[in-house]
């Protein structure tokens, strides 16, 4: 099925730790995968894209891997900052759908002082 | 640049009533999808709009519908509002045809339905 899944809900770090987010898909066809990050009140925003012919891509403080045998995305945060609590969620965008992204469940991600 | 507007930011509506959410997208933007979010369910795709036709759609019952106009700006709308439909409605709109490239998100339209 067309399905994206979360590993866990929550997630807490302490401030300046690494943060990894992962992320599993059911759709092989996928070829677009999309990190999103969503605060209160807000909209998603974007973080980090990937197509399927990568296995990382790096951003500022964020560096996306994909794994396309195991079908697990993982969005890394480094030296995570209370700036960056939210709820982040993976979506992909199966072949052929142009602007139907399947977007995972989330996870909250809590930084501690 | 401007961001994608959506309006109003709140509603509250009596069920059996109907409701229409307005989105304006990014200037240039000929893509405009909209999204339904809830607690329970999640970030769920309700349709897409591209050069006024609408494109894609999701699973949801036909009192969802929506149309987009010449200058790329969307309507949904929610006829015989049910309490389930209490939600945020999403707008997203993007240039491009093919994949999810500069998808940016508005922040939404809270619907409450009582």
């Amino acid at each position: 099925g067309e399905s994206v899944g979360l590993h866990l809900p929550t997630l807490s770090v302490q401030e300046g730790d690494n943060s990894i987010i992962n992320c599993a898909y059911s759709n092989s066809a996928s070829d677009y995968f999309i990190w999103y990050k969503q605060e209160s009140g807000k909209g998603p925003q974007f973080i980090i894209d990937i197509r399927s012919n990568m296995d990382k891509r790096q951003g500022q403080r964020v560096t996306v891997l994909l794994n396309k045998t195991v079908k697990h995305l993982s969005l890394q945060i480094a030296a995570t900052q209370p700036g960056d609590s939210a709820v982040y969620f993976c979506a992909e965008n199966p072949l052929g759908s142009a602007r139907q992204l399947t977007f995972g469940s989330g996870t909250q991600l809590t930084v501690l002082p | 640049k401007a961001g994608v507007t959506q309006t109003p930011r709140y509603l509250i509506k009596t069920r059996g009533q109907q409701v229409t959410l307005s989105c304006s997208p990014i200037s240039g933007h000929r893509s405009v999808s909209w999204y339904q979010q809830t607690p329970g369910q999640g970030l769920q795709f309700l349709f897409e709009y591209f050069s006024e036709t609408q494109r894609n759609k999701g699973n949801f019952p036909g009192r969802f519908s929506g149309r987009q106009f010449s200058n790329s700006r969307s309507e949904m709308n929610v006829s015989t509002l049910e309490l389930g439909d209490s939600a945020l409605y999403l707008c997203a709109s993007s240039p491009d045809i093919q994949g999810g490239y500069g998808y940016t998100f508005g922040s939404g339209t809270r619907l409450t339905v009582v």
